[in-house]
């Protein structure tokens, strides 16, 4: 069975600091590995996906985030925070084919100005 | 990227009314759609994957009498809530795929208040 862990409920950053959002993954075979970012009352919005190739992914408003398969990690980073990075971000993980995301619990961020 | 809308956005009703929620694909043909459930604060719950012309698959636990899904078309999936309750509130949300190998799309939610 898939799953994924979100270890933080909440991480603070102060604006203009790097902000990195941790995620864990669990899966039998190769592993589809996605970020979303949900503001209040929203659905979700696409930031970035790995499939396959480089290790490092470049996403949408700055994000990136890197493959580690050792560690079975995704985690989620941003050079310099802004303000308005400030939602919910979950990591999501789906084997190949027509398959459902999983979802992790998510990771409230908060960055303060 | 592709587009999925969700109508209505958000739905107030009576207990023991039934509720239903259009999903929409606007720019590409869903073979498939998922329906997710998520509650105050908390992640988002698969409920049922649907493919096109064919009968709903439920995860375990999801009443199929309850949350009716109908997917009759490449473009177009809806979920009827029978008989709300307030427990159904919740925030719906459906995704569509094009198919295998093929991204999923988000809508971007219903908001469902059974009073």
């Amino acid at each position: 069975a898939q799953s994924v862990a979100q270890p933080e409920d909440q991480v603070n950053v102060a604006e203009g600091n790097p902000l990195t959002v941790k995620c864990t993954y669990s899966v039998s075979g190769n592993p589809y590995l996605f970020w979303y970012v949900q503001y209040p009352n929203r659905g979700l919005q696409f930031l970035l996906k790995y499939i396959t190739g480089d290790n490092l992914v470049k996403g949408s408003y700055g994000f990136e985030a890197e493959f580690n398969k050792s560690q079975t990690s995704f985690h989620l980073k941003k050079p310099s925070a802004l303000v308005s990075d400030s939602a919910l971000y979950f990591c999501a993980v789906r084997t190949s084919g027509n398959t459902p995301l999983v979802f992790g619990k998510g990771t409230r961020l908060s960055v303060i100005a | 990227g592709a587009v999925v809308s969700q109508h209505p956005s958000r739905v107030i009703c009576k207990s023991g009314t039934s509720v239903k929620i259009e999903c929409r694909s606007l720019d590409f043909q869903a073979t498939t759609m998922f329906w997710y459930r998520q509650f105050p604060k908390q992640s988002l719950m698969l409920m049922a994957t649907s493919n096109e012309g064919s009968k709903a698959t439920y995860e375990q636990g999801v009443e199929k009498d309850k949350f009716l899904i109908n997917h009759a078309s490449l473009t177009l999936s809806t979920l009827t809530v029978t008989s709300a309750h307030p427990e159904d509130s919740s925030f719906y949300i459906c995704s569509a795929s094009g198919g295998a190998g093929h991204e999923q799309f988000f809508g971007p939610g219903t908001r469902l208040t059974v009073l």
